[in-house]
């Protein structure tokens, strides 16, 4: 069965650095998200990403994110300078038709 | 705005016991609502939706728009059953998350 797969499972990075978290979406999946969840808390929605452009995005997700599918299978998210508090665990999900999700396994941010 | 509320983060039954997990809901046009569950050390999955009606790994979740509610029940629960459960509700092609029950199934 297809899978939305992540890399990598654990990422640490040092404040202020950048980082680029991937995701590979189902292939005929035409909906990505990613979602994060901070330990001990929920999972909350930062972006979606729709015919190659950002439909919606959260107030989580201010300047230092960005998004991209460079090459029409990865889906990236990408943290400018990273804080303290963006340490969490940081999901991709897709779909097909906008309805029901099919999340990755994650990866843990930490930084330090 | 949306919003989903499950106000129990915590809920231990023994093995065998019913288990019920609460999710209510504010919105203001035709929600449609799932429920995701996630094992340890497993990636989130759905476990239903609403529009389905179909009862998975013993689990049902009826609709109540009068009470704003999509309650999880499951009558006899079993130890795989230990896991995180999240309930969801989607509107523009997202879905927010409730904050999520950790379910501990006892022997």
């Amino acid at each position: 069965e297809p899978e939305v797969t992540q890399t990598p499972s654990h990422q640490v990075t040092q404040m202020g650095q950048e980082v680029i978290l991937r995701c590979v979406p189902i292939s005929n999946h035409l909906y990505f998200y990613w979602y994060r969840q901070i330990l001990g808390q929920k999972v909350e929605f930062l972006v979606s990403f729709y015919n190659n452009e950002i439909s919606e995005k959260s107030e989580i997700f201010d300047d230092q994110f960005s998004v991209e599918r460079p090459d029409g299978s990865n889906f990236t998210l990408k943290i400018r300078s990273t804080k303290l508090e963006d340490s969490a665990m940081y999901f991709c999900a897709s779909t097909k038709t906008g309805k029901v999700a099919f999340f990755g396994q994650g990866t843990r941010l930490t930084v330090v | 705005a949306q919003r989903v509320t499950q106000p129990e983060k915590l809920l231990s039954v023994f093995k065998g016991a019913p288990v019920e997990l609460k999710c209510n809901y504010s919105y203001s046009g035709s929600p449609e609502l799932f429920w995701y569950v996630q094992y340890s050390r497993q990636r989130l999955q759905l476990l239903l939706r609403h529009i389905s009606r179909e009862s998975i790994k013993g689990f049902t979740a009826d609709l109540n728009k009068g009470e704003t509610s999509f309650h999880l029940k499951k009558p006899f629960a079993q130890e795989e059953d230990s896991a995180m459960y999240y309930c969801a509700l989607t509107e523009d092609y997202k879905l927010s998350f409730g904050a999520g029950t950790t379910v501990t199934v006892r022997a």
